[in-house]
C-alpha cells in the first residue's frame, strides 16, 4: 500500500455540483493532515488543515476517518475557479511531509 | 522578498553536466523541503532539512543527487552527471507551524 494514495481523476463536473475526493494513508500514527491546491504550472498552496475529525471553510469541508485511515475533501457549489489539482499531505512526523499524487478537478460551465 | 525564492527559474543543460539549484527560504522557517515534479505527476519527496541536518535522505533518487543547507537558511540541491530522466520541476518549500510555503520552482531540462 502506498504511503499516501489518491484517485488521480480527472473529475469533470458541471458548475454548481458537489464533488468529493478521498485520500488514504498507511501511517496510523499521523496526527495532522492537509489539503493543498495546485493550479496548472503553479506551486502548491495550502487549502485546508485537518487536525481532528474535520474542518469546514465556506464551500470546502475536510473530514478525517482515523479508523479507515482516509481523509476526504468535499467541495459544494463548484465554481469554474475550483478547477485545479488537489493534493493530500500526510506527515510522517511533524516535519516530514509526504504528498499524494493529486486528484485533478475540472469544473465546466 | 517575503516568499521562498528559487534560482534559476529555468535551466537547460546537456546530459552529463552538473547543475546546482538554490533555495532561499522564508526567514525564520527552520524546516526546508525539496520535491521533484515531472509533467502531470505528483510531488516526489526528495529530502527535508530541520535546521542544517537532513534526518531522511532516502528520497534522493540516486547518489548523483546531494543537498546541503548552511546557516539554517539557504539550501542547494546538486545533481551530478545529469540524465534526461532528471528533467522536471524542482520545488523547494519552507515550513512554519505545519504549513508549507513553496517557491515557484526550478524547471530543469536535460538535453
Amino acid at each position: 500500500r502506498k504511503e499516501v494514495e489518491q484517485d488521480p481523476g480527472p473529475f469533470n463536473v458541471p458548475e454548481g455540483a458537489t464533488v468529493a475526493f478521498n485520500c488514504t494513508y498507511s501511517n496510523s500514527a499521523s496526527q495532522s493532515f492537509f489539503w493543498y491546491r495546485q493550479d496548472c504550472r503553479k506551486e502548491p498552496k495550502l487549502l485546508m488543515s485537518v487536525y481532528s475529525s474535520g474542518n469546514e471553510d465556506g464551500r470546502f469541508t475536510a473530514q478525517l476517518n482515523r479508523a479507515s485511515q482516509y481523509i476526504s475533501l468535499l467541495i459544494r457549489d463548484s465554481k469554474l475557479s475550483d478547477s485545479a489539482t488537489y493534493l493530500c499531505v500526510v506527515p510522517r512526523n511533524n516535519n516530514d511531509m509526504r504528498f499524494g499524487a493529486g486528484t485533478r478537478l475540472t469544473v465546466k460551465p | 522578498g517575503a516568499g521562498v525564492s528559487q534560482s534559476p527559474s529555468n535551466k537547460v543543460t546537456e546530459k552529463g553536466k552538473d547543475v546546482e539549484l538554490r533555495c532561499d527560504p522564508i526567514s525564520g522557517h527552520t524546516a526546508l523541503y525539496w520535491y521533484r515534479q515531472s509533467l502531470g505527476q505528483g510531488l516526489e519527496f526528495l529530502i527535508y532539512f530541520q535546521g542544517n541536518s537532513a534526518p531522511d535522505k532516502s528520497g534522493l533518487p540516486s547518489d548523483r543527487f546531494s543537498a546541503e543547507r548552511t546557516g539554517g537558511s539557504v539550501s542547494t540541491l546538486t545533481i551530478q552527471r545529469t540524465q534526461q530522466e532528471d528533467s522536471a520541476v524542482y520545488l523547494c518549500a519552507s515550513s512554519w507551524d505545519g504549513e508549507l510555503f513553496f517557491g515557484e520552482g526550478s524547471r530543469l531540462t536535460v538535453l
